[in-house]
């Protein structure tokens, strides 16, 4: 079952700070995130495993709350660059480890 | 390194023809896929493989077809093109194991069906 992603769009301004949620109705193995530019190949920014941990780099990082089936992506600080579609897919706790399910995407829209 | 390619980049088919997108990756992967993009529906998984000669079902294969003989080549066939398959098709390379290795996309394929 697709994940559900929120907010559909946001618009920041530079330096501004946002969140992406991504969340399921089935209990979730892992939570992969992607940004896909307009036009262009989704690019993988991290992975997130069940367990609850957090991951980050640079000024994007996420988390997993188990007890939720929720993801959340955390960008501070945006820049120019973030701009693009967010993209979370899915691996459902005791379904195949070679199928994600991605949500409909968020997308992103930083402004000088 | 080429990464994971992908042709034509752009095709229009007439409802009915047939015609195979191309994808090649050079990372020695063993897992490749396909998707499909459609605006405001995400991705969505078409038929994947884990290893030459062995190939499954995604969410929406119907209307398509796979098939895997060489860890490098993965070609998706559209035997009787329908205006529904009007997409972007994106193929996919990894590690066998999703659960720990990203995904690393080709440029795409923009496939128009009249």
């Amino acid at each position: 079952q697709q994940p559900v992603q929120s907010p559909q769009a946001v618009i920041l301004r530079e330096g501004e700070d946002a969140v992406i949620n991504c969340s399921s109705s089935k209990a979730l193995y892992s939570v992969h995130w992607y940004r896909q530019k307009h036009g262009e190949a989704p690019v993988f920014l991290m992975i997130l495993l069940k367990g609850g941990e957090q991951k980050g780099h640079d000024k994007i990082s996420a988390s997993f709350n188990e007890k939720k089936q929720q993801s959340s992506l955390y960008l501070t600080a945006s820049q120019l660059s973030y701009s693009g579609t967010y993209f979370c897919g899915t691996e459902i706790y005791g379904g195949s480890n070679y199928k994600l399910t991605f949500g409909k995407g968020t997308l992103l829209t930083v402004n000088p | 390194n080429a990464g994971v390619t992908q042709t034509p980049k752009f095709q229009v088919l007439k409802t009915g023809q047939s015609m195979t997108l191309q994808c090649a990756q050079d990372m020695n992967h063993e897992y490749m896929s396909w998707y499909r993009q459609d605006p405001g529906m995400g991705l969505r998984l078409i038929h994947y493989s884990v290893g030459a000669g062995i190939t499954d079902q995604g969410e929406v294969p119907n209307g398509y077809n796979v098939s895997r003989s060489t860890t490098e080549d993965f070609p998706l066939r559209l035997l009787s093109a329908a205006p529904s398959q009007t997409s972007v098709y994106f193929c996919a390379s990894s590690y066998t194991d999703l659960t720990s290795y990203e995904q690393y996309f080709g440029p795409g394929t923009r496939l128009t069906v009249t």
